[in-house]
């Protein structure tokens, strides 16, 4: 069965860094997402992605935050320069067009920025 | 208030006990969807039922939608081990090119063997 997958499964960085993370959705899939998950909190909804560009945004995605699809296959995320409350497990989420809205999530990659 | 609250917050069972966990949340939907996950893991999509339906099944799941009332129910019946995890349940807003999931906080089910 077609799965998300993400890499790495972790990533440390230092504070200021740059950092991107990558995602496979599934391949007839059209629709994309980015969530987050700090430690111990609610999972939470960063951005979503649909015909090469950002439907939708959340407060947490700031100037610091972008998306792109680079290929037919890739959907990154980048932080442009993190900060130590950037650490959380970040998720990939992805679906099929209309009528269908199950979004399926990748095993999500763990950012430690020290 | 904040969209999405599972209740209740942990839940403890023997295996082969049916487990029910509810959800209620404040705005309009266009469906509901159920997730677990394991400790540490990724979110694995349970069932989702729509804000037309009023039940769905899938294997030993059951979910109920009360859309007057605000609230979901997810019904796991004959419970095994292999259940333990958190379930969380997210809103689904908007269609098309919108829709984003809003989680609530989780529930925590223990099945002891």
């Amino acid at each position: 069965e077609p799965e998300v997958t993400q890499t790495p499964s972790h990533q440390v960085t230092q504070m200021g860094q740059e950092v991107i993370l990558r995602c496979v959705p599934i391949s007839n899939h059209l629709y994309f997402y980015w969530y987050r998950q700090i430690l111990g909190q609610k999972v939470e909804f960063l951005v979503s992605f649909y015909n090469n560009e950002i439907s939708e945004k959340s407060e947490i995605f700031d100037d610091q935050f972008s998306v792109e699809r680079p290929d037919g296959s890739n959907f990154t995320l980048k932080i442009r320069s993190t900060k130590l409350e950037d650490s959380a497990m970040y998720f990939c989420a992805s679906r099929r067009d209309r009528p269908n809205y199950e979004q399926y999530f990748g095993p999500g990659t763990r950012l430690t920025v020290t | 208030s904040q969209q999405g609250e599972e209740d209740p917050q942990a839940l403890s069972i023997q295996e082969g006990e049916n487990a029910t966990m509810n959800c209620s949340y404040k705005t309009s939907i266009n469906n509901l969807q159920w997730y677990r996950q394991n400790s540490g893991r990724g979110l694995v999509h349970l069932i989702l039922i729509r804000s037309n339906e009023r039940e769905k099944h899938s294997g030993r799941l059951r979910v109920t939608l009360d859309t007057s009332k605000k609230s979901s129910s997810l019904l796991i019946t004959a419970s095994r081990a292999a259940d333990t995890a958190s379930y969380f349940c997210a809103t689904d807003p908007n269609t098309g090119a919108n829709s984003k999931l809003t989680f609530g906080k989780g529930i925590t089910l223990s099945v002891r063997p």
